[in-house]
Parts: structure tokens; sequence; C-alpha cells
């Protein structure tokens, strides 16, 4: 079975500095890993996904995530955050990428102007 | 032209009463998603629908079925509503290869 765990379920970071989103996935097979945003009375949007290619992945907004498979991890980082960035973020694992997501349990994102 | 388009976005509903949520999504994929996200924004997949065929259902109460009458429509119907149902639903598809793209949710709310 998978998992994902999100450490931290609060973030807070200055405007400027930089953002960084831990996430840790339980997978018995290689998986597909995402981070999705979520804003305040929205649906969730992909920021970027990890597919067995490259392991820095770029996403939107001026994210990135590496995947570590001998750390089991796939953080979410962003150099300089900014105010627009204050949202829920959610890791999720997916077996062979056409399988249900499995969702950590998010990290609320709050920057402090 | 939204990808997945979710209705109604808001539900008030009293305790006893049946309601329907309905998804459409114009992306072509096969697979389509129920997914269920509680007061603390935990998200749980409910169902998933591949192609009009039900692949997926988490342990879900019966009073929730969902319907797929063709592979751009997945709605789901609640019977008996009971407060612990107030939730926001999110419809999601994806196709092989794809990442899922979601709804923008349905708050559901039972008093």
């Amino acid at each position: 079975a998978q998992s994902v765990t999100q450490l931290g379920s609060h973030v807070s970071v200055s405007e400027g500095a930089l953002v960084l989103l831990r996430c840790n996935y339980s997978s018995s097979v290689p998986p597909y890993l995402f981070w999705y945003v979520q804003y305040p009375n929205q649906g969730l949007q992909l920021l970027l996904k990890y597919t067995s290619a490259a392991t820095l992945v770029k996403g939107i907004n001026g994210f990135e995530a590496e995947f570590k498979k001998s750390e089991t991890s796939f953080h979410l980082t962003k150099p300089s955050a900014h105010m627009s960035d204050a949202a829920e973020y959610f890791c999720a694992v997916s077996e062979s990428g056409n399988e249900k997501l499995t969702f950590g349990t998010g990290t609320r994102l709050t920057i402090i102007p | 032209d939204t990808a997945v388009s979710q209705t109604p976005k808001y539900l008030v509903t009293q305790m006893g009463n049946d309601k329907s949520i309905k998804c459409e999504q114009n992306l072509g994929h096969d697979t389509m998603y129920w997914y269920k996200q509680d007061s603390k924004k935990f998200l749980k997949i409910m169902f998933s629908y591949n192609n009009k065929e039900l692949i997926i259902n988490e342990t879900v109460p019966n009073r929730f079925s969902p319907k797929s009458p063709d592979k751009a429509h997945l709605n789901l119907h609640i019977n008996s509503l009971e407060l612990g149902d107030s939730a926001v639903y999110f419809c999601a598809t994806h196709s092989r290869g794809t990442e899922a793209f979601f709804g923008q949710g349905t708050r559901l709310t039972v008093v």
C-alpha cells in the first residue's frame, strides 16, 4: 500500500524567504509523485509531477521538487516566497500513474509580509 | 471552457434528504473519481470509474451511489444525508500518463 506523510501542517515564512514543504512517501513500486496547490474555496491545481524521468522537477510559479529515492522524499521548494503563494499544499502518490491518488494531510503555507 | 465542472458549487440541505452532485469533463479522459475533503482538509478517494465501469469503492456507506451515464459524466447521489456527510466533494479525471484534473468542488452542508 502507498502512503504519504507531510511533516508540518502549518508552515510560515517571510516574504522573500525560502519555502520548504516536506513530503515523504511509501510505495511498493516506483511511484508517481505530485504536488497540488489549493487556494481558498478552489479546487486542486497541479504544481508539478515526478514520473520517473529527471529527479529534479520544475513546476509552475517557481516551485520545484527533488525526488530522492534513498530518502523516500519529494520535498517542495521555492527560493523566494511571494504573498500569492499562501495556500494549502498537498503531496500525493500514485502507483504507475494510472491509479488513484493517495494524498498527504496537507500543509498550510502562510506568508508573513 | 472548464475542463472538469461540478454542479452545484454549494449545497445546503437538511438531514435525511437525498441530493445529487453532477460532474462533467470535456478532456476525453477514461477515468473519473470522487474525492471527499473533510473539515481538516484531508482528501480521500471515494469512487473511481473507468469507461463507465466502477473500479474503486473505498468503504463508502451505501447511501452514496455513483452513476456514470457515459464516459464524460460521473454523478454522485447521496441518500438520507447525515451531519457527517458535510464536506467538500471533488470530482477528478485523468488518463494513463497524465496528472489528475480536479473540479472546483461542491461544498455540502447538512443541517
